[in-house]
């Protein structure tokens, strides 16, 4: 069973920056993918990096505020969320791709919230 | 970027009865390198994270149930419920993963009538 176990969520004031964390077995062999859902909304696909980090995409909403990276080490995939706004606040969804480049996402984390608030 | 719409909006359905959602996308899905089309979909209860069903637009996902189905090619497709059950309430999303930047459809619920 594969499990996607993410961290760092929170409140943060606008401006603010913001780590997330997403760490499963064997994820250096997939593509990651964050995908994040405001209260209430549908599902917005927000960045992938392939799993030899030689393609990293994003959506135009966060592109310049919001960055991937991976550790293959560690199994980890980060989110750094900086400059935020209040549209920014949703659940952050983890999530993995069938292969190492693969954009079907296969796997998905339980989701995080991040607050953007004064 | 590829524009998914999903219809309807919502829909409710009684148990044992079938469920219909629609997809369209603003291009074609359809590959000519592989003749495979870029599209999933995906089922979301409440509280939960979503949850692939279909991928290559008809090809079920390991452990989900035969009552669900996908059709289509190009730029309309469809997901299908053959008989509705309890369980089956939950939002639906369709998925492009075709090109970047990825894009989903806006959602479909899924009641029981």
């Amino acid at each position: 069973q594969v499990q996607l176990v993410e961290s760092g969520g929170g409140v943060v004031l606008p401006g603010g920056s913001l780590r997330l964390s997403c760490e499963a077995s064997g994820f250096s062999n997939y593509a990651a993918h964050w995908v994040r859902q405001a209260p209430g909304k549908g599902l917005e696909w927000v960045a992938l990096m392939s799993s030899d980090r030689s393609e990293e995409r994003y959506a135009a909403s966060v592109k310049g505020r919001l960055s991937i990276s991976r550790d293959n080490s560690k199994n980890t995939v980060y989110l750094d969320l900086n400059s935020l706004r209040s549209d920014d606040t949703a659940v952050y969804f983890c999530a993995r791709g069938k292969s190492p480049t693969s954009y079907i996402i296969d796997h998905w984390g339980h989701g995080m919230l991040v607050t953007v608030s004064s | 970027d590829i524009v998914m719409t999903q219809s309807p909006d919502s829909l409710a359905v009684s148990l044992g009865e079938r469920a219909t959602i629609n997809c369209k996308s603003s291009q074609n899905l359809l590959s000519s390198a592989d003749n495979r089309n870029y599209l999933s979909w995906h089922q979301q209860k409440p509280g939960q994270p979503p949850k692939l069903l279909i991928y290559w637009a008809s090809t079920r996902e390991s452990g989900v149930p035969d009552r669900f189905s996908g059709s289509g090619s190009g730029t309309h497709f469809t997901l299908t419920i053959s008989s509705l059950q309890a369980e089956d309430v939950a939002f639906y999303y369709c998925h492009q993963h075709y090109s970047a930047p990825i894009t989903f459809g806006g959602g479909t619920k899924v009641e029981i009538k």
